[in-house]
């Protein structure tokens, strides 16, 4: 069955302070790994989609990495501007796109 | 005006009542989605929609009924909801199927 896990649920950092999120996945033909970042009260925004195992993707603090098995989000010196719910969504061969809980982050000063 | 834009942002209605989302796109994209988002869930897909012909329902309660009368609009029709159906409603649109989806900002559903 396919499936995306994320890790952790809630990430509390202090400003400037480094991190990564995780994103596993189980599913039968990857066509993309998407990231979107939701902030509350509004729909996800997209940020990055991946292809293949070893690809890259980068927006400012944020840099998505993809294996065969994972996707991590790295954050890179925070800002509380940053505080959002992130999601990671996998995409089968049925195009159908399969979401995992999200990890909300909160950044302090 | 731009992106996705869905109306109400809020509705509040009783387990009998008839009701409407609307959801407009105004991206030129060919797919339109209707996901349901509830609290520590993952967004569950509810419809597909490309070039105005519905490729997807995931076993959906008949109770819901979507409706695309053209490429740039996407209704979803309430009828004798569940307070198991309050929820955040979310529409999207895409270029294509394998391309990604841009979210409208959802309309927060609440049955009494």
């Amino acid at each position: 069955e396919d499936q995306v896990t994320q890790s952790p649920e809630a990430l509390r950092l202090q400003e400037g302070e480094s991190s990564s999120l995780n994103c596993s996945y189980t599913v039968s033909g990857l066509r993309g790994l998407f990231w979107y970042r939701q902030d509350p009260g509004k729909g996800p925004e997209f940020l990055f989609t991946l292809y293949s195992a070893g690809e890259e993707k980068e927006k400012e603090r944020l840099k998505a990495t993809l294996t065969k098995k994972e996707s991590f989000l790295h954050i890179t010196a925070p800002k509380p501007e940053d505080s959002a719910t992130y999601l990671c969504a996998v995409q089968a061969m049925t195009d159908k796109l399969i979401f995992g809980t999200g990890t909300r982050l909160q950044v302090f000063p | 005006e731009t992106g996705v834009t869905q109306t109400p942002r809020h509705l509040v209605m009783g387990m009998t009542n008839k009701k409407s989302l609307k959801c407009e796109q105004h991206l030129g994209h060919n797919a339109m989605y209707w996901y349901k988002q509830s609290a520590k869930k993952p967004l569950e897909l509810m419809f597909v929609y490309s070039l105005e012909e519905r490729v997807e329902n995931n076993s959906v309660p008949s109770r819901f009924s979507p409706e695309c009368p053209n490429s740039s609009h996407l209704f979803l029709h309430l009828h004798t909801l569940q307070p198991e159906d309050s929820a955040l409603y979310l529409c999207a649109s895409s270029q294509d199927r394998d391309q990604p989806q841009h979210f409208g900002d959802g309309t927060r559903l609440s049955i009494l």
